[in-house]
């Protein structure tokens, strides 16, 4: 069974960096074609995708948001890591991470965590 | 960047319904197409992928198809539990995502 949970702080002041964890279970990132990636939705808004890893530790990441993002991953732990500088009212969102799979050769979000809403307010 | 456009943005319609919903890329994705449905406060759940294939467990009233630039999303017998919001997302260059289409009951 495919689970994935995002955890992080709830509400960050303007300007600080938010740190986003994505812990999982039923899936190894050690496993050729699995990757992890991280989506966006403000309140009322569209799905924003930001960031994605691969099992061989290839990235990649937003064009608009590549500057202040950075994504890793630690195997062992089954976790996924996504930070996000200099963070501003504008970033108020719900985040997910997704597990991402090849299917039939293309990028595929099969399975999301429930979200976390984070805040950016002074 | 690779720009998707769904259309329409809302779209009403009653039980039993044939619906389409359309998505544009802004250049060839190839088959590199994805569909998610998503209610409110709740995640996405992908439907098809592959432009037009059927995820396990999705009803066979869903159906896709479309390559390169032009693809739509099928529901052929609107049911309750359909009215959502869908999104295409291309996955030919990183991840982006349609605005969106709000499906509601007339």
């Amino acid at each position: 069974q495919v689970t994935l949970r995002e955890s992080g702080p709830a509400l960050v002041k303007p300007t600080q960096t938010l740190t986003l964890t994505c812990t999982f279970s039923g899936f190894s990132l050690s496993t050729s074609g699995m990757c992890v990636s991280w989506i966006r939705q403000p309140p009322g808004k569209a799905l924003e995708w930001l960031a994605r890893i691969d099992w061989d530790d290839d990235k990649y990441y937003s064009t608009s948001l590549k500057t202040r993002l950075t994504i890793s991953k630690d195997t062992s732990k089954n976790q996924v890591v996504l930070t996000m500088t200099n963070m501003d009212p504008v970033d108020t969102a719900t985040y997910y991470c997704a597990r991402t799979r090849a299917v039939a050769g293309i990028p595929t979000l099969d399975y999301w965590g429930q979200g976390t809403l984070v805040t950016v307010s002074s | 960047d690779i720009q998707m456009t769904q259309s329409p943005s809302s779209l009403s319609a009653s039980v039993g319904d044939r619906v389409t919903i359309t998505c544009r890329a802004s250049q060839s994705i190839s088959s590199y197409l994805n569909w998610y449905q998503q209610k409110p406060g709740k995640a996405p759940k992908l439907l098809i992928y592959a432009a037009s294939s059927l995820q396990s467990g999705v009803p066979s009233r869903f159906s896709g198809s479309g390559s390169g630039t032009d693809f739509t999303l099928t529901i052929s017998s609107l049911q309750p539990e359909d009215f959502a919001t869908y999104y295409c997302q291309q996955s030919y260059s990183t991840g982006t995502f349609g605005q969106g289409t709000r499906l509601e009951i007339k």
